[in-house]
């Protein structure tokens, strides 16, 4: 049973324009949401996090949505760079003060120039 | 070191055979994890160590799978009498630990038992 859901495993956008990844999760326990992006045969490194807390985490050109309600959240990219091409990786983490993650499979992010 | 470091990168395996992949956490990084991730798939727990806290084994798929940090550092990941269905990039990762976001991961060893 997947806690956490990356329902589109790929998305294409030309170089300039916003990327939207979308993440779904089931868990209302889930205190921390992170996204990571990886290179081919690179492990994957921390982009953006956001607490359960908040509702908006932004860094550059990164935005991190979360609607509680909804239990969703979204990864926006503005404006979308050919070096963004990665696998982006939805994860949440158990708010039982567990530091273990839940990994959504991710979806391949590719930017046009 | 500036990284976490795994080693093998690669490793072909005979089905039935043991394996041993390492872990280098970050110099002074408390807690360390396993992941894996197998094809088309997301990344997969394994398990946790956290300080001198009895490790988190929730995520490890069989008893043929263990794993062990020494002096709070180096971790050792064995499969043991593998399977086909253990093939898979394994993962590990370090962090600050409690409280401290975000980890930092390995490049992974690729597994594959043929």
């Amino acid at each position: 049973d997947q806690q956490v859901k990356q329902n589109s495993p790929s998305l294409s956008v030309q170089e300039g324009r916003i990327s939207i990844l979308n993440c779904d999760y089931t868990n209302s326990m889930f205190d921390y949401f992170l996204w990571y992006k990886k290179y081919p045969a690179e492990g994957p490194t921390f982009l953006i996090s956001i607490s359960s807390i908040k509702d908006k985490n932004e860094d550059g050109r990164f935005t991190v949505f979360l609607n509680k309600s909804a239990k969703h959240l979204s990864l926006h990219i503005v404006p979308s760079q050919p070096g963004d091409s990665a696998v982006y990786f939805c994860a949440a983490r158990d708010g039982g003060g567990s530091e273990k993650l839940v990994f959504g499979k991710g979806t391949k992010l590719t930017v046009n120039p | 070191g500036a990284g976490v470091s795994q080693s093998p990168s690669n490793k072909v395996t005979e089905k039935g055979k043991d394996v041993e992949l390492r872990c280098d956490p970050i110099s002074g990084h408390t807690a360390l994890y396993w992941y894996r991730q197998s094809l088309g798939q997301g990344l997969e727990f394994l398990i946790y160590f956290q300080g001198n806290s009895a490790p988190d084994k929730s995520g490890l798929p069989s008893d043929r799978f263990s794993a062990e940090r020494t002096g709070g550092s180096v971790s050792t990941l064995t499969i043991q009498r593998t399977q086909q269905e253990d093939s898979a990039v394994y993962l590990c990762a370090s962090s600050l630990g409690t409280g401290s976001y975000g980890y930092t991961f390995g490049s992974g060893t690729r597994l594959t038992v043929v």
